[in-house]
């Protein structure tokens, strides 16, 4: 069983649109995370979201929202889609108090 | 806040070599460390954390590292290298009794050569 499942794997959209990456994970885990990795491989927290709380990243356009239907699910939603926004997007889920985090595979999104 | 430091961006090594790889941090408190591997087109794998106790942590595929607080630094090494250890490698920090958000650093590219 895949622990952090994230889809699609591949995202191919033009500027403008509007588009969702869905999360998953079945851990049980209480806290999920949304990362952004440009095409340098720098890792960019966007949003940490567990039951209680939602933290943003003040950078994060507010075009990008999280949205949790229930605690084994954060999805991505993004508006109005820009050429910078092409990267992949990883989900990302974290129990305390071991703390470490557990990687969806990805989604690598195009803008065109 | 805390930052982390990948002083190399890429380190090449033959194979059979050994390798380290350097993280530095910075925080005002107490903190978690963390090394993740990412091979090829795949997500972030953990290969070893430090929590407490023994400065020396070791990890899967015969990676160690030894967190040195008076340095505050958690430098990666394997004593000897795979080809299929090339990967991208992050060193990452948490604070503790904090709301857990793990800072990464930019990340070291790791190049065996046979």
């Amino acid at each position: 069983d895949t622990a952090v499942s994230q889809t699609p794997k591949y995202l191919v959209t033009q500027m403008g649109n509007d588009k969702s990456i869905k999360c998953e994970q079945n851990l049980g885990h209480d806290t999920m995370y949304w990362y952004k990795q440009d095409s340098k491989k720098f890792l960019k927290i966007m949003f940490s979201y567990n039951n209680k709380e939602l933290i943003i990243n003040e950078t994060v356009p507010n075009r990008f929202s999280p949205k949790s239907p229930d605690k084994a699910h954060l999805n991505l939603h993004i508006n109005s889609l820009e050429l910078g926004d092409s990267a992949v997007y990883f989900c990302a889920s974290s129990q305390a108090p071991t703390t470490e985090a557990f990687f969806g595979q990805g989604t690598r999104l195009t803008v065109v | 806040a805390q930052s982390v430091t990948q002083l190399d961006s890429q380190v090449p090594v033959f194979e059979e070599a050994p390798v380290e790889l350097r993280c530095n941090y910075s925080s005002s408190v107490s903190v978690y460390l963390f090394w993740y591997v990412q091979y090829p087109n795949q997500g972030l794998q953990l290969l070893l954390k430090y929590l407490s106790g023994s400065t020396l942590v070791k990890g899967i595929n015969g990676f160690e590292a030894e967190f040195n607080k008076s340095q505050t630094s958690f430098h990666l090494r394997k004593p000897s290298v795979h080809i299929s250890d090339t990967a991208e490698y992050f060193c990452a920090v948490s604070q503790m009794g904090g709301s857990y958000i793990p800072t990464f650093g930019r990340g070291t590219s790791l190049i065996v050569h046979p």
